[in-house]
Parts: structure tokens; sequence; C-alpha cells
């Protein structure tokens, strides 16, 4: 089953302009992640965020963690047409020896020129 | 470096085929996972090894299997192939408890 939801489904923006998506989990988590999916090919990783970190950056991303409300958000600024494909957060629990992601269902963005 | 490689890159088998999926993980990780990734979803686990041992199993019949090599390399079997087992199957390495990356998959097909 999936931890949790992505928020908004799809969502449809023009090159230039900042995307934001949500993500909301139901356990407590070690950290969370968040992969981008192009096409129904692999994921590729963009970043990590730790469940005693706030807020982090990488490049046009940011990635925020609120542990009380379990949610995250990522945002996009600046975005481009490439950045079109389906993004998914993903809770990681090493409860006993396991190291297992727990995916949400993905927000689909696409990003007109 | 390489990253995780998969093969096949694409099957197309019929029901109640055997299936044997094979994955690389990066050099260095001992940790490799396998997910199913079924059309508009996200990817479900289902199993995680590491040094050659079982560590996790996600909510999988016993039709699926995996093993993992002194290589670090593994193999995922699904016996008994169902239309349901249609779906994209990824693999993913990690240093134990670190970022897992995740190869192209292998796109499964059941007739």
């Amino acid at each position: 089953s999936q931890q949790g939801e992505e928020d908004p489904q799809a969502l449809s923006i023009q090159e230039g302009e900042n995307a934001t998506m949500n993500c909301s989990y139901k356990t407590s988590i070690n950290n969370l992640q968040w992969y981008r999916q192009n096409s129904g090919r692999g994921l590729v990783h963009l970043i990590l965020i730790r469940s005693n970190e706030r807020e982090k950056h990488s490049g046009r991303l940011r990635v925020t963690l609120d542990t009380s409300k379990k949610s995250s958000s990522l945002l996009i600024t600046a975005s481009r047409a490439a950045d079109t494909a389906s993004y998914f957060c993903a809770t990681a629990d090493y409860g006993g020896a396991t190291n297992k992601l727990i995916f949400g269902t993905g927000t689909l963005l696409a990003v007109q020129p | 470096d390489a990253g995780v490689t998969q093969s096949p890159t694409h099957l197309i088998k019929t029901r109640g085929q055997h299936v044997t999926l094979r994955c690389s993980p990066i050099s260095g990780h001992k940790s490799v996972s396998w997910y199913q990734q079924v059309l508009g979803q996200g990817p479900q686990f289902i199993f995680q090894y590491y040094e050659k041992e079982e560590r996790g199993r996600g909510n999988f019949p016993d039709r699926f299997s995996a093993r993992q090599f002194p290589n670090y390399s593994s193999e995922l079997n699904v016996n008994a192939l169902l239309l349901g087992d249609s779906a994209l199957y990824l693999c993913a390495s990690s240093a134990l408890g670190d970022t897992q990356y995740f190869g192209p998959g292998t796109r499964l097909t059941v007739l």
C-alpha cells in the first residue's frame, strides 16, 4: 500500500514559473526523499531531507519537511520544459533491518514551453 | 562510474511462465532492493537484500523470490506469471541506510 499522497495529482505550468508539489505521509520516518521519473523510466534521486531537518536546497529545488504535520513540499523554481516528469516522494523507514522506501502516488508535472 | 544496470530492458511473457530479471548495483553498494511499479502508481517494495541475506520483504506472494550473489548483483524471479504482474520492475542499490539509486527498470508484459 502507498504511504501517502502527493498533491496535486497533475500540474501544468508555463516555462519560467515555479512548481510546488506537496506530499503527506502516515508514519514516523527517518528521512524523506524526492524522485523524478521521466516517461515510465527509472527513478532519478533529487534530494533527501532527514527527519531533524526542516528545509533543504539543491540548485533550483527547495524541499521542506514538517514532521508534526507529516508533510513535505517540493518547490521547483524557474521551471524548464525538461522538468516535465512525474515526481514522487518516498519515506524511509529503517525499522528492523529493512531499508525500504514507501512511495506516494506521484505528481505529474507538465511544463509548457 | 556506472550506475545501476538492469536486464533485460523489455520482456514479453505469457501467463503461467517464469521470468528472471537481473540487476547489477553501483560499485561498492552492498544493498539491493526490488520494486514493482504498476502503471499510474508509485513503486511498491518487493525485497531488500544486503550481503546476500534477505533483509525485508513486501506484501507479495511466494511466486516472487530473489537472491543476491557474492558480487552483490541480484536476480528477481517470478513464477506462474499472472496478467497483473505486468509492470515496470525497478532495482535500487545503496550503501545500507543511505540514498537508494535506481536502475532504468525492466518492463514486463504478461499476455
